[in-house]
């Protein structure tokens, strides 16, 4: 099956640097890469997502990439505020048909002004 | 809209006790998903519904978890008997019925097992 792997566990910044979180992946069939930011005490919410038909996405301050052939796709934060501290999570389909998603192991994003 | 809504927030339980999580998915989402989170293993997918029925349990860790989809707006998770190493929080996610789109979360149950 799928597998993720997620690096780093743990991002300190200065208010105003950006941001990268890199996850890897197995299967070369996956066509769907979202991330998620969960806050304290809340669920993990969408922020963003790509898939495997373009290579960059992005939403005002942040963006994901892509790379298939290496099999990574990465969440950049830009001119990161300290209401970006939270743990985000990548994820990818746990198979062909798409339907439920697996979870990287989070990374925990302190930002400090 | 109010979101995937799932009751109750939090729960102490003994060990030994029936516990029921319960999950209100969104209107017209047609996949329920529920997930389990603990800090050694992170978001575990336990088991998914498509149109209330059940696709994948391979992920529900012992006979002791069961979870069911009696109609499009509630689905349940049970755990009996409960045990300590149950402690986590669950997750209750919904999502349209087309794949590669991303789930909405509710805000998740505390179990607490002593």
């Amino acid at each position: 099956g799928e597998n993720v792997e997620q690096h780093p566990s743990t991002l300190s910044v200065q208010e105003g640097d950006s941001a990268v979180i890199k996850c890897t992946y197995s299967d070369s069939a996956s066509n769907y890469f979202p991330w998620y930011k969960q806050e304290l005490g809340k669920g993990p919410q969408l922020i963003i997502d790509i898939r495997s038909n373009v290579g960059e996405k992005k939403d005002q301050r942040i963006a994901v990439t892509l790379n298939k052939t290496a099999k990574h796709f990465s969440l950049h934060i830009t001119e990161t505020q300290p209401e970006d501290s939270a743990v985000y999570f990548c994820a990818v389909p746990a198979n062909q048909a798409g339907t439920a998603l697996i979870f990287g192991k989070g990374t925990t994003l302190s930002v400090s002004s | 809209d109010a979101g995937v809504i799932q009751s109750p927030r939090h729960e102490v339980t003994e060990m030994g006790q029936e516990v029921t999580l319960r999950c209100k998915p969104i209107s017209g989402h047609n996949s329920l998903f529920w997930y389990r989170q603990t800090m050694m293993r992170g978001l575990e997918l336990l088991i998914y519904f498509n149109n209330n029925v059940p696709i994948d349990d391979s992920g529900m860790p012992e006979d002791r978890f069961s979870a069911k989809m009696p109609n499009a707006s509630f689905s349940t998770l049970k755990i009996q008997p409960s045990e300590p190493r149950d402690s986590a929080v669950y997750f209750c996610a919904s999502r349209t019925g087309r794949t590669n789109y991303g789930y909405t979360f509710g805000s998740g149950t505390r179990l607490t097992v002593v």
